[in-house]
């Protein structure tokens, strides 16, 4: 089965601090999201990416997809405070989406 | 639009009882998608509802039941529950073959005690 595994699972960044999230996948990519999740809430769609050598921006997040579609980055340029919160990259496989265990981003004032 | 809402917000229950937590999808969705959320984990997928059935399921033992209605609403039931039972469950709402658009509800914080 696909496994989807994130780095790193923590991070503290100092506020207008540029930042990378990886993800990596065990197979091929068909379909890959990022959301992002507030400390016990529910889940905010940031960006699909589905071709290799993909790249979406929303705002001040980048995230980038792979050639080989097995690997996807996020990136925050200039963070601040409200970026904080647990970043998770997802799989498309079988009409269900599989889920890394997160990203936990702390942005210091 | 209300997006999908979910009910209870939180929940405390003892080892042992049966609980059901339940979601209304957005407006112009009919899949349905349960996940558990264990803390410090990615939710993982428990089943998926399409046209009252359950079209997939995930690894999670036959303690975990669901429906969905007529109006495309879902429940999610869990029989014998156990102190592993405890997390965040979040329900998602997608239209047939779209899952690219699946929004999430804030989830149900279930505590087994």
């Amino acid at each position: 089965s696909q496994e989807l595994e994130q780095s790193p699972q923590s991070l503290i960044v100092q506020e207008g601090k540029n930042l990378t999230i990886n993800c990596t996948s065990s197979k091929t990519l068909y379909g890959l999201y990022w959301y992002k999740q507030k400390y016990g809430e529910g889940l905010i769609f940031l960006m699909m990416l589905q071709k290799g050598g993909e790249e979406k921006s929303h705002e001040k997040i980048t995230a980038k997809l792979d050639e080989k579609k097995q690997q996807s980055s996020l990136h925050i340029t200039a963070s601040q405070p409200s970026h904080a919160g647990i970043y998770l990259c997802g799989a498309d496989t079988d009409d269900k989406i599989i889920f890394g265990k997160g990203t936990r981003l702390h942005i210091l004032p | 639009d209300a997006g999908v809402t979910q009910s209870p917000t939180h929940l405390i229950k003892t080892r042992g009882q049966q609980v059901t937590l339940r979601c209304s999808p957005k407006s112009g969705h009919d899949t349905v998608s349960w996940y558990q959320q264990a803390l410090g984990q990615g939710p993982q997928f428990i089943f998926q509802y399409y046209e009252e059935e359950e079209r997939q399921r995930g690894n999670f033992p036959d303690r975990f039941s669901g429906h969905q209605f007529p109006n495309y609403s879902s429940e999610l039931n869990v029989n014998a529950l156990l102190l592993g039972d405890s997390a965040l469950y979040l329900c998602a709402s997608s239209s047939a073959g779209q899952l690219y658009e699946q929004y999430f509800g804030p989830g149900t914080r279930l505590t087994v005690t």
